[in-house]
This record gives C-alpha cells, structure tokens and sequence, in this order.
C-alpha cells in the first residue's frame, strides 16, 4: 500500500530555531515529493522535488530528496511566528498525490 | 490572489438534506480533484477528473458524487446527508503533466 510518512507528528520551537522536518515515502512509480504549507484554510505550495541531491531554497526554506532512502527533509532556518502552520508532504504517483498526515509547527515568540 | 473558488465556506445542515458543494477554477487547468480532510488527519482523495465528461473514484471511499460537463466547474453533491459526511472539504486543479496544484479555500462541512 503506498505512504507517506511524516515526522515528527507535532513541535514546538523559539523564534529563531531552525527546524527540520521528515517525509519517507513508499510508492510504486514514484514522480515526484511535493511539500505544502497549511495554516487555517487550503495549502499553498512550497516545493517539488524531483532529483535526488539537488537542494531547493526559498528564502528561509529549503528541502533536498534522497530517492535512494526514499526520503525527503525540510528546513526552516530563523523561524519566525508565522511559519507556524501544518507542514504536508506528499508523493505523486500517476497522476493522483499521496499526502502524509502532516507535521504541525508552532513557533513561540 | 486565489484562482480556484470553492463555495460556501461553511456549511451547516441537517441530516438527510442534499447537498452541492461549488469549485470553480479560472486557470484552464484540465485535471480537478476533491479532498477530504479531518482535523490532524491527512488528505485523502475521494475524486478526481481529467477532463470534461471524465470523472473516476479516489482512494477513500465516498458516498459523494461529482459532475464535470464544463472545465472550469466540478461539483461534488451529497444525495443524503449524515454526520459522518461531517468534515473538510478541498476541491484542486492542475495542468496535465503539472504536479504543483493549486488548492481551493475549502469548504467545511458539519452535518447535524
């Protein structure tokens, strides 16, 4: 059965921490790992990641893929109150996604 | 600025009503899909559709059912309402060959 793993499930850090958060993954026919951001309504889109070793940045964040050990990670460097949100990772296969149950982040001020 | 509506927002209704839930997109994407999500839990698919007149069964079993005769609107419709049905709602679309979707605003459904 494909999934989409993701941990750990909830955390809580201090403006200014830096974050990683982990996605393993287990599909047939993988595509590609997708990374999304969730704060009260619909998520946004943060990442797509479809070659191993090459690092995608964004400001503060950034994500690699490791598709030998089927596993993604994300960074969050200098957090701030308002990265705190649902991170959702998920896989395409096909054309249809698998989303994991989401890694949700408070950050303190 | 979103291009993919979903109304309404909120919904509040009794058991046994009929129920259609609106998603519309502006983008010309081809491929339109449903999610279903519980609070903490994640998204599961219960529909999705390629293309006008195509529409096909997602992972999760759903007693809903979806429409697709134009390309920009897919609605999904609950004949019967149950408190089970109780959850939400995310309605997406993409470009064929486009894995980055982009997300409706999500309708949440609580069914007494």
């Amino acid at each position: 059965e494909d999934k989409v793993v993701q941990s750990p499930l909830s955390l809580v850090v201090h403006e200014g921490d830096t974050v990683t958060l982990n996605c393993s993954y287990e599909v047939t026919n993988f595509r590609s790992l997708l990374w999304y951001k969730q704060e009260k309504k619909a998520p946004t889109f943060l990442f797509m990641l479809t070659s191993s070793g090459i690092e995608k940045k964004s400001g503060r964040l950034s994500s690699i893929l490791d598709k030998k050990e089927l596993f993604s990670i994300l960074n969050i460097t200098a957090t701030q109150t308002g990265d705190s949100a649902v991170y959702l990772c998920a896989v395409t296969y096909g054309n249809k996604l698998v989303f994991g149950a989401g890694t949700i982040l408070r950050v303190k001020s | 600025e979103a291009d993919i509506y979903q109304t309404p927002r909120y919904l509040v209704i009794g058991t046994g009503k009929k129920i259609t839930l609106e998603c519309s997109q502006t983008m010309g994407h081809d491929k339109m899909y449903w999610y279903q999500q519980d609070p903490g839990m994640e998204l599961h698919l219960i529909h999705y559709s390629y293309g006008v007149n195509s529409t096909e069964k997602g992972d999760l079993s759903s007693e809903s059912t979806v429409s697709r005769i134009r390309t920009e609107h897919f609605p999904l419709t609950l004949e019967s309402a149950r408190p089970s049905h109780t959850s939400q709602y995310l309605c997406a679309s993409s470009f064929r060959g486009n894995y980055g979707y982009t997300f409706g605003s999500g309708t949440r459904l609580t069914v007494v």
